[in-house]
């Protein structure tokens, strides 16, 4: 099994539409973080998580929400899903920060948004 | 505000050729330097970083990168490519400070022909 697990892996929803993304991890890592990626953006950080208690906004927070409701899950909703927000969206666990450590990615969920 | 610079989306090379993908930093304080790979459908899982010490860096799968401080570069090699190279492969940078702000470059799509 993998150690990073995102459901679903794929998804078409339409707009207006509440969705929600769940991923769930088996590294034992205290932090998990959302990113989506855009064809020729690379990644860029939605939400993250230091524990249960405390989420942080990252750089297009905008739009999304999220729910820590275990050490291991993490899940990402988007209210009233939009066309912009199609994208391939990646969960992530890590032992510390990103900035040093290694992160443990899961293999995408893609959302489109018609 | 750090950012990262790939240069060029799209990089071909022959089976058995040198793969040479580029990486320019730019950060006011001394940079952690990573190099992730993203093989179709997969997440991303980490090929080597940087933090301290020696400037060559050695990763998995036989790629290596130097960093180059006067050049604010870190380019990414292998001697000889192997047709399961193809994949995207994403450089980041944080600070030192161990922040949570990991930020990716556009990524590469490495392409190899037999």
């Amino acid at each position: 099994d993998a150690d990073v697990t995102q459901t679903p892996r794929n998804r078409i929803t339409k707009t207006g539409k509440r969705i929600m993304l769940e991923c769930s991890q088996t590294k034992g890592h205290d932090r998990m973080y959302w990113y989506r990626q855009d064809p020729g953006l690379g990644l860029r950080l939605i939400y993250y998580s230091f524990d249960v208690k405390d989420i942080n906004k990252g750089e297009i927070s905008d739009g999304y929400s999220v729910s820590r409701q275990a050490q291991a899950k993490f899940s990402l909703s988007l209210e009233s899903a939009i066309p912009n927000q199609t994208a391939l969206y990646f969960c992530a666990t890590s032992d510390g920060g990103l900035g040093r450590t290694e992160a443990f990615f899961g293999q995408g969920t893609r959302l489109t948004v018609v | 505000a750090q950012s990262v610079t790939q240069l060029g989306s799209h990089v071909s090379v022959s089976e058995g050729a040198l793969v040479l993908l580029r990486c320019n930093y730019s950060s006011s304080v001394p940079p952690y330097l990573f190099w992730y790979v993203q093989y179709p459908n997969q997440g991303l899982q980490l090929l080597l970083k940087y933090t301290t010490g020696a400037t060559l860096v050695k990763g998995i799968n036989g790629f290596e990168a130097e960093f180059k401080k006067s050049e604010t570069s870190f380019h990414l090699t292998k001697p000889s490519a192997h047709m399961s190279d193809a994949a995207e492969y994403f450089c980041a940078v944080s600070d030192q400070g161990g922040s949570e702000k990991l930020v990716f470059g556009k990524g590469t799509k490495l392409t190899v022909n037999p």
